[in-house]
């Protein structure tokens, strides 16, 4: 079982449309989560840090289910210039023995005019 | 531009030959990651330096690879005798150095080996 998994899509999805993206992980230890986007060829850039109260930044919302070990992110009124591959990002770091984030395989969403 | 660089942006090489990317993390940032990423999956980690440190290594992380920091600020990374399963986009992040704290991501070096 991977560490971090989320559906790989593709979701097409028209202009404006509200769109969710949902993510497990399995190391009930992780203590950061995030979710990153990456356009194609393109590095991946942080979009949002993911707290247990949820949190909102504009179109975007995500929230973290510590219990059920379930992230999800939440794109409202989609734009165009969202299509992209949406990374959701577990930091497995503890104790400061460790930084390292693990990546689920990223949800491609295509959103059509 | 102040953020993370890598070079070579791309770099194709025959099988069996070395290869070096460099990556110049963001000024100050303690923390340097290196990750692999192949088509259609997330980045996988392969190996995180504090300073000069080289604190921890994947299991990715064969024995053709090698990783370094000096001087606690750029970082090379060797492949020696590559393969073709090495073929990918190498990584490389840098964060302040704070639990938790965010990684910024260089853009890449596209490695294709023939």
């Amino acid at each position: 079982r991977k560490e971090v998994e989320q559906d790989p899509g593709p979701f097409n999805v028209p202009e404006g449309a509200t769109v969710a993206f949902n993510c497990t992980y399995s190391n009930s230890a992780s203590q950061s989560f995030f979710w990153y986007r990456q356009d194609c060829r393109k590095e991946p850039k942080l979009l949002m840090s993911v707290y247990s109260s949820g949190n909102e930044d504009g179109r975007f919302t995500a929230q973290l289910n510590r219990a059920s070990q379930y992230i999800s992110l939440l794109i409202r009124d989609s734009k165009l210039s969202d299509s992209a591959t949406y990374l959701c990002v577990v930091n497995s770091g503890y104790g400061g023995a460790t930084n390292k984030l693990i990546f689920g395989t990223g949800t491609l969403l295509a959103v059509q005019p | 531009d102040t953020g993370v660089s890598q070079d070579p942006r791309h770099k194709i090489t025959k099988r069996g030959q070395n290869v070096t990317f460099r990556c110049d993390p963001i000024s100050e940032h303690n923390r340097l990651y290196w990750y692999r990423q192949t088509l259609g999956q997330g980045p996988e980690f392969l190996t995180y330096f504090q300073n000069e440190a080289q604190l921890e290594k994947s299991r990715l992380l064969s024995d053709r690879f090698s990783a370094e920091r000096p001087k606690g600020s750029f970082s090379t990374l060797e492949i020696q005798r590559t393969e073709q399963g090495d073929s990918a986009m190498y990584l490389c992040a840098s964060s302040a150095g704070a639990e938790g704290d965010t990684q910024y991501f260089g853009p890449g070096t596209r490695l294709t080996v023939l």
